[in-house]
């Protein structure tokens, strides 16, 4: 079985800082998701990783493999950033393993 | 383009009815699948279906049937609900798990009494 653990649990920024969300799987993966969960409960898929690097926007998402490790990055973090950031690792065929997610919240 | 579709948004049972839970997408995508959100708990899988006629348990199967007889639906049943059964449940659909993410629905808050 895959364990999934984030850190930290919840983080409490100021408008503009640097954000970074880490993840951490325990057995070998086909891919990494990170996903945003909206206060009103909606889920958006910001991020597949099988490798490397990926940005969008303020966002950046990285994975080590070797490590088993991916971060992601909120770079000049804004109030309407504050969500639940999750992160899924696919491995096993088609099965997704979530980590309990990260309460991000960004004062202004 | 509505995505992936959920219906009910809530839904209250009494323990032993039973219920199905509608998911729908319009994209074409062959993989679809059911999880449940509980507080203080990652997402879980309950079924997976990757085609039309195809599926398979996930993590917590165990009070949950599915069918997938088209592409774009993909029902939860539930044939005898428990209070432990009392969560949220979203389901996803993705064109290609290896090179793509998924689309979440809405989800539905069920409380079993």
């Amino acid at each position: 079985k895959n364990e999934v653990e984030q850190s930290p649990q919840n983080l409490t920024a100021q408008e503009g800082e640097f954000i970074t969300i880490n993840c951490s799987y325990s057995v070998g993966i086909s891919a990494l998701h990170w996903l945003q969960q909206h206060p009103g409960g909606g889920i958006v898929s910001l991020f597949m990783l099988s490798s490397g690097k990926k940005k969008h926007g303020r966002l950046i998402a990285t994975i080590n493999i070797q490590e088993k490790h991916s971060s992601l990055h909120i770079t000049a973090s804004h109030p309407r950033d504050s969500a639940v950031y999750i992160c899924a690792v696919k491995w096993g065929g088609n099965k997704l393993v979530f980590g309990a997610g990260t309460i991000l919240r960004v004062k202004s | 383009n509505a995505g992936v579709t959920q219906t009910p948004k809530f839904q209250v049972l009494k323990t032993g009815q039973s219920m199905t839970l509608q998911c729908a997408q319009d994209m074409n995508h062959e993989y679809m699948s059911w999880y449940r959100q509980d507080p203080g708990m990652g997402l879980r899988l309950i079924h997976y279906s990757v085609g039309a006629g195809i599926t398979d348990q996930g993590e917590v199967p165990n009070g949950y049937n599915v069918s997938r007889s088209t592409t774009e639906d993909f029902p939860l049943r539930l044939l005898s609900a428990a209070p432990s059964q009392t969560s949220v449940y979203f389901c996803a659909s993705s064109v290609d798990t290896l090179n793509y993410g998924y689309t979440f629905g809405s989800g539905t808050r069920l409380t079993v009494v």
